[in-house]
């Protein structure tokens, strides 16, 4: 299984800052995740990062607000910008490998965004 | 539309008993898993079953799958204190998007 590290893995920002998220995995992986999870709620795909071409986005989530990067197989940065309280969540990374076991999808320990 | 709605949204159980969570979905899928998260922390995959599976164990999980009625239902024996934990069936379709899409979870909590 993948081993997923994200940092940082708490913070608190004031409103109007942005705040980029950075995931490592420790190896080589197609396709990575991100996720939002809102105080109490379950997980909502913010988008899919893909190596080489720009993010895909769900319904609800735009790039000026959530701009990711994908510099290679390894790593990936969600930044969440001009953050308001709203934007207070758990970020979760995701991976999933085919080639390491087709179906299942492997999580990160999140980072805890609390915006004042 | 809303994926992997589950009930109860709150278990409150005693060490030692059994419980068991349900899900349900609405669109075709490849197969649905299973994970626990603690404390808002990150998730811990559980259990995958496939599309064309009924029933998967693994360990005191018991995992059923009825396609025809779109649910699935998660089963723990002899439940621990540390099972304490809010558990998440997610499903991938078969066609379309490769991300998982979550249900709404289950918080359980085990009783000493």
């Amino acid at each position: 299984s993948a081993v997923i590290s994200q940092k940082p893995s708490r913070d608190i920002c004031q409103r109007g800052t942005s705040l980029t998220i950075q995931c490592q995995v420790d190896s080589q992986v197609t396709m990575m995740f991100w996720y939002r999870q809102q105080p109490g709620q379950s997980l909502t795909l913010i988008a899919t990062a893909n190596q080489g071409s720009e993010a895909t986005y769900e319904s609800g989530f735009v790039i000026d607000k959530f701009p990711i990067s994908r510099p290679n197989l390894t790593f990936s940065t969600l930044t969440v910008s001009n953050m308001s309280p709203e934007d207070s969540s758990i970020y979760l990374c995701s991976v999933r490998d085919p080639g390491q076991g087709p179906y299942e999808q492997y999580f990160g320990p999140g980072t805890r965004l609390t915006v004042t | 539309s809303q994926q992997g709605e589950e009930d109860p949204q709150a278990l409150s159980i005693q060490e030692g008993e059994n419980a068991t969570m349900n899900c349900s979905y609405k669109t075709s899928i490849n197969n649905l898993q299973w994970y626990r998260q603690n404390s808002g922390r990150g998730l811990v995959h559980l259990i995958l079953i496939r599309s064309n599976e009924r029933e998967k164990h693994s360990g005191r999980l018991r995992v059923t799958l009825d396609t025809s009625k779109k649910s699935s239902s998660l089963l723990i024996t002899a439940s621990r204190a540390a099972d304490t934990a809010s558990y998440f069936c997610a499903t991938r379709k078969d066609t379309g998007r490769r991300a998982l899409t979550f249900g709404s979870g289950t918080r359980l909590q085990v009783q000493p």
